[in-house]
């Protein structure tokens, strides 16, 4: 059964520091990862999509990497604002279609102080 | 989230009562699901939807039924509301030519009291 793990749980980090998150999966037998953004009392905002056969994907300050024989995948966030504070979610996919379940992580929470 | 609206947003009933949650998308994508998040268990499946009239269980499904009647609609209900069943529910949709990434409603509040 896929599983899927952050670290760390939280993190305070002051304002402009490059940072982190990372995810870990036990299958490597993924169809894509997604890490998602999500405010207090919100929904999830999709940051970026990594297929299978990708190694990495960037969006603005965003760089997401996927290392799928070591399980692994990293979000960077650069030059960090007080506006990126929020929780993270990491979540895999097994399977295109219907028959992969969207497996999520417990998210990091995310805190930058100015 | 554009192109996909939950309702209602925000919803307090009792203990025994019918509950429907009503999620609608305008992005004609083939799979919808829905999720409940709890503090602790993160985000967990409860049904999803791979056609009009086809759906299947997830993780946590049982007190739970859904309904896809037209592609852009897929509800979600509770026959007989538990405080157990207190929770967030996020709707979602994916499809091919999305590459199967998941696009997130702005969720339902429930409460049973």
């Amino acid at each position: 059964k896929q599983e899927v793990t952050q670290i760390p749980a939280a993190l305070s980090v002051p304002e402009g520091e490059n940072l982190v998150l990372n995810c870990s999966f036990t299958d490597s037998a993924i169809y894509n990862l997604q890490w998602f953004r999500q405010d207090p009392g919100k929904g999830l905002t999709s940051l970026l999509l990594i297929q299978s056969s990708q190694r990495e994907q960037t969006s603005g300050r965003l760089n997401a990497s996927l290392d799928k024989s070591s399980g692994r995948s990293t979000l960077y966030i650069a030059a960090s604002q007080p506006g990126d504070s929020a929780t993270y979610l990491c979540a895999v996919k097994d399977y295109g279609g219907s028959q992969g379940n969207l497996i999520f992580g417990k998210g990091t929470k995310l805190s930058v102080k100015p | 989230d554009a192109g996909i609206t939950q309702s209602p947003r925000h919803k307090v009933t009792e203990t025994g009562t019918p509950v429907t949650l009503r999620c609608h998308q305008t992005e004609n994508h083939r799979y919808m699901y829905w999720y409940r998040q709890d503090p602790g268990h993160g985000l967990r499946l409860i049904h999803y939807s791979y056609g009009v009239k086809d759906t299947d269980k997830g993780e946590v499904s049982d007190g739970y039924s859904v309904s896809r009647s037209k592609t852009e609609d897929f509800l979600l209900t509770l026959e007989s509301a538990t405080s157990s069943q207190t929770s967030v529910y996020f709707c979602a949709i994916s499809d091919y030519n999305r590459n199967y990434g998941y696009t997130f409603g702005s969720g339902t509040r429930l409460t049973v009291v």
